[in-house]
């Protein structure tokens, strides 16, 4: 089955304990995504990537970094969380070929509280 | 910084209803307009989306209209039912690149029995 899996679904954590979450899809997509989704803002996109070792910055960036060293996976690092980063946060993916390659196929998402 | 406004917050419809949402984008690059529908506790996934090339786009019950001068679009739900009750966004992007979409703020439908 197509999918993009995330792991944690659920993670409560303190201010300035590192932490990743993973993201890992299996349908050779080579773009990725990580959104945040905060209610009344809509989704914004904090870091993309485009291939293997290729990254770039999103809208909110800012206490993120991400990195691509495999095609499956795009995991989201926060250094030193804070309380603002508290939210739901979603990895997508998409392939850059072929019919269809616009849609973006979303991961059920990984509620994040910082304390 | 680039942005989608959608309008409006909620909507509450009646069962058999049209359900209509709007959106307004500023970038005048955008090339591709895509509905997502998100459930709750799911990630969100695509309903229609519009090439500007085209002003309607239609499958089954939804429809997407679409303004290139005015730059705004919009879902229509036609016979809006029960099931149809979740979380919408639009967005705007351009197909060529990273597939980086900008979001609108979502609409939470709500269509009564």
């Amino acid at each position: 089955e197509a999918q993009v899996t995330q792991n944690p679904r659920y993670l409560i954590t303190v201010t300035g304990k590192k932490l990743t979450v993973t993201c890992s899809q299996n349908m050779n997509h080579e773009y990725m995504s990580w959104y945040r989704q905060d209610p009344g803002l809509g989704l914004r996109q904090i870091y993309y990537s485009m291939n293997v070792e290729v990254t770039d910055k999103g809208d909110v960036p800012e206490g993120y970094k991400v990195s691509r060293k495999e095609k499956r996976n795009f995991p989201l690092i926060l250094e030193s969380p804070s309380p603002n980063q508290t939210s739901l946060y979603f990895c997508a993916s998409s392939s850059s070929q072929g019919k269809g390659q616009e849609t973006q196929y979303f991961g059920p998402g990984t509620r994040l509280l910082v304390l | 910084q680039q942005q989608v406004k959608q309008s409006p917050q909620s909507l509450i419809v009646q069962k058999g209803g049209i359900s209509i949402i709007n959106c307004a984008y500023e970038n005048t690059a955008f090339d591709y307009f895509p509905w997502y529908q998100q459930f709750p506790g799911k990630g969100p996934a695509l309903l229609i989306a519009i090439r500007p090339d085209v002003s309607e786009k239609k499958e089954g019950r939804f429809t997407i209209s679409f303004n290139k001068s005015a730059k705004q679009f919009s879902l229509h739900i036609m016979d809006s039912q029960p099931g149809d009750s979740a979380t919408y966004f639009c967005a705007a992007g351009i197909i060529q690149g990273a597939q980086k979409l900008v979001f609108g703020q979502g609409t939470r439908l709500t269509i009564n029995p």
